[in-house]
């Protein structure tokens, strides 16, 4: 069935410095993938997307890369700051008219450290 | 910001008993979803719901389940008889995706109804 594999589960990092989530999906027809995150006792809230039209997107500090080869896709957060310290979840989908069953990886919660 | 709701933000039920778990899209969204998140773990798709119908339900989504919008602005979540393995959050979510344009494919989540079965 459609599954999301998410890497790391947790990740610490300095201010500053880079962080690097990767995810895998299995369902070759998914064609749009938004990343998610989820600051303690709040909602999900999206950060950025991609469709399969595209390779790389990128947003001021965090940017979007797609592999559709080897099914893999990739949020990069550059210049961290405490702020960014939330989980994390990528998602999956299959866009078939208006719309779009999302399938989550399991998370990673992010900790910046000043 | 137009920002989705839900109500209640904490229900506590006993097994066997009915809950509904109420949310309130954006107000010009077309597409509504329900999700779930048991403590620790990933979120779960359950349903979609368009046009008065059911789009796509999850193998979570069985008949214990089921889905209304019984006027223009509410969308609910019905669980007939919980179990204990119902415990999780529960996130509405809706987008407004039409073939127009001017919209995304971005689904917009409510703050979430934690349901607790004792």
């Amino acid at each position: 069935g459609e599954n999301v594999e998410q890497h790391p589960s947790t990740l610490s990092v300095q201010e500053g410095d880079s962080a690097v989530i990767k995810c895998t999906y299995s369902d070759s027809a998914s064609n749009y993938f938004p990343w998610y995150k989820q600051e303690l006792g709040k909602r999900p809230q999206l950060i950025i997307d991609i469709r399969s039209n595209v390779g790389e997107k990128k947003d001021q500090r965090i940017a979007v890369t797609l592999n559709k080869t080897a099914k893999h896709f990739s949020l990069h957060i550059t210049e961290t700051q405490p702020e960014d310290s939330a989980v994390y979840f990528c998602a999956a989908s299959v866009l078939s008219g208006g719309y779009n069953k999302l399938i989550f990886g399991a998370g990673t919660r992010l900790a910046v450290h000043p | 910001e137009p920002e989705v709701t839900q109500t209640p933000s904490h229900q506590v039920t006993q097994m066997g008993q009915e809950v509904i778990l109420r949310c309130v899209p954006i107000s010009n969204h077309l597409y509504f979803y329900w999700y779930r998140q048991i403590l620790g773990q990933k979120v779960e798709f359950l349903v979609s719901f368009y046009n008065n119908e059911i789009s796509e339900k999850s193998e979570i989504f069985d008949d214990q389940f089921s889905v209304e919008r019984p006027d223009g602005s509410n969308f609910t979540l019905k669980i007939r008889s919980t179990k204990l393995e119902d415990s999780a959050m529960y996130f509405c979510a809706s987008s407004d995706y039409n073939f127009g344009g001017g919209s995304t494919y971005e689904q917009y989540f409510g703050p979430g109804t934690r349901l607790t079965v004792t």
